[in-house]
This record gives structure tokens, sequence and C-alpha cells, in this order.
């Protein structure tokens, strides 16, 4: 069975500071791993998937297979930020499997 | 393009009564899920259907919840009866396939919030 794991449940940055959100999974097939975002009052939505090795908004995230991790990072926070963003993890048959979550809050 | 629509988006209910939640998915999308999230934890996936078969509902708990797509589009969840921890937002979500490739994003529903009280 597939694990996702999110160790911080709240990320307090100043704004223009480095922001690094860890996820850990556990899966004994090949991974695709995605990070979704919700900002306060809007639905969750897919920020980044690791299959397309994209930036959006600034952030990036690698997989390391060797490490089973797919942190999230972005070197110069904003305060539009500040959301919940979860790690989550595919597997066969479209299922998703969500990790807890972090919550970032981004300071001016 | 419209997104996933739900309703209703909150709900209180006394514990042993029943509810049912509404999801139409993006159009043309053939895969519907349900997902349960409880405060301060991920989503669960609770229920996955491809057009109007069940894909997996191995963590529905089929005593109390059900859900249905009859015709293949919209989809209905209902919990009777409800119990306190069943206090969540139940997510709707849609994409176009179900199978593993990139091209099948998963779009999420704003939720209905469920609380028992």
């Amino acid at each position: 069975a597939q694990r996702v794991t999110q160790p911080e449940k709240l990320l307090s940055v100043f704004k223009g500071a480095p922001v690094e959100l860890k996820c850990n999974y556990s899966y004994s097939g090949s991974p695709e791993l995605f990070w979704y975002v919700q900002y306060s009052r809007q639905r969750l939505q897919l920020l980044l998937r690791h299959i397309s090795r994209e930036s959006i908004k600034g952030f990036t995230a690698d997989l390391n297979k060797g490490e089973t991790s797919f942190h999230l990072k972005k070197p110069f926070a904003q305060e539009e930020d500040s959301a919940m963003y979860y790690c989550a993890l595919r597997a066969a048959g479209n299922k998703l499997t969500f990790g807890g979550g972090t919550r970032v809050l981004v300071k001016p | 393009e419209a997104g996933v629509a739900q309703s209703p988006r909150y709900k209180i209910i006394e514990k042993r009564q029943s509810v049912a939640f509404w999801c139409n998915p993006i159009s043309g999308h053939a895969t519907l899920y349900w997902y349960q999230q409880i405060l301060g934890q991920g989503p669960k996936l609770l229920i996955q259907f491809q057009n109007n078969g069940v894909v997996d509902d191995s963590q529905l708990p089929k005593d109390r919840f059900s859900a249905e797509r009859l015709k293949g589009v919209d989809s209905t969840l209902k919990i009777q009866p409800a119990k306190l921890e069943d206090s969540a937002v139940y997510l709707c979500a849609s994409s176009f396939g179900s199978l593993l490739n990139s091209g099948n994003t998963i779009y999420f529903g704003e939720g209905s919030w469920l609380t028992v009280v």
C-alpha cells in the first residue's frame, strides 16, 4: 500500500526567505508525485507534477527515488504563497493518496 | 470551462440522521471520485467511478455510506445514519480518464462541509 508523509504541519517564514516543504512516500511501484495547493476559500488545485519537471509560481520539486522524497522548494517566498500544500502520490488506476498537508504562512 | 460542481456547500445534521451530497463533474470526464477530508488531515479516497461502474471503494464504510453514478455523469454520496466522526469536507473530483498518464489531471470541487452534532 502507498503512503505519503508530510512531517511539518506548519511552516512560518518571512517574505523573501526560502521555503522547503518536505514530502516522503512509500510505494512499491514506480511513483508519480504531485503537489496540490489550496488557497484560502479556494478549491484544491494542482501545483505541479514531477513528470513535467516544471517550475510553477517559482516552486520546484525533485523526485529522489533513493530517499523516497519529493520536497517542494521556493527560493524567495511571497505573501501570496500562504496556503495549504498537499503532497500526493498516484498509483495504478489513477488513485491519489494524499499526505496530511503543510500550512505555509508567509509573514511580511 | 466549468469546474466540478457540488451541493450543498454546508450541512449540519444530528447524529443518526441521513444526508446526501451531489456532484456534477467536468463535462466529458469519465472518472469521478469522492474524497473525505477530516479537519487537519489530507483527503482520503472513498470511492472512484469509471463512467457508471465502481473502480475502487475499498475505503468506503459500506454499512453507512453509499454512492451511485447511474448515468455516468452526476453522482450522489449518501450517509445513513450519520455518526459524529463523519464530520468532514466531502470533496468530489473528476478526471478525463483513469489511466496512469500525465494527461489525466484530477480536478476538485469546492467541497461539501458536513457537521454532525
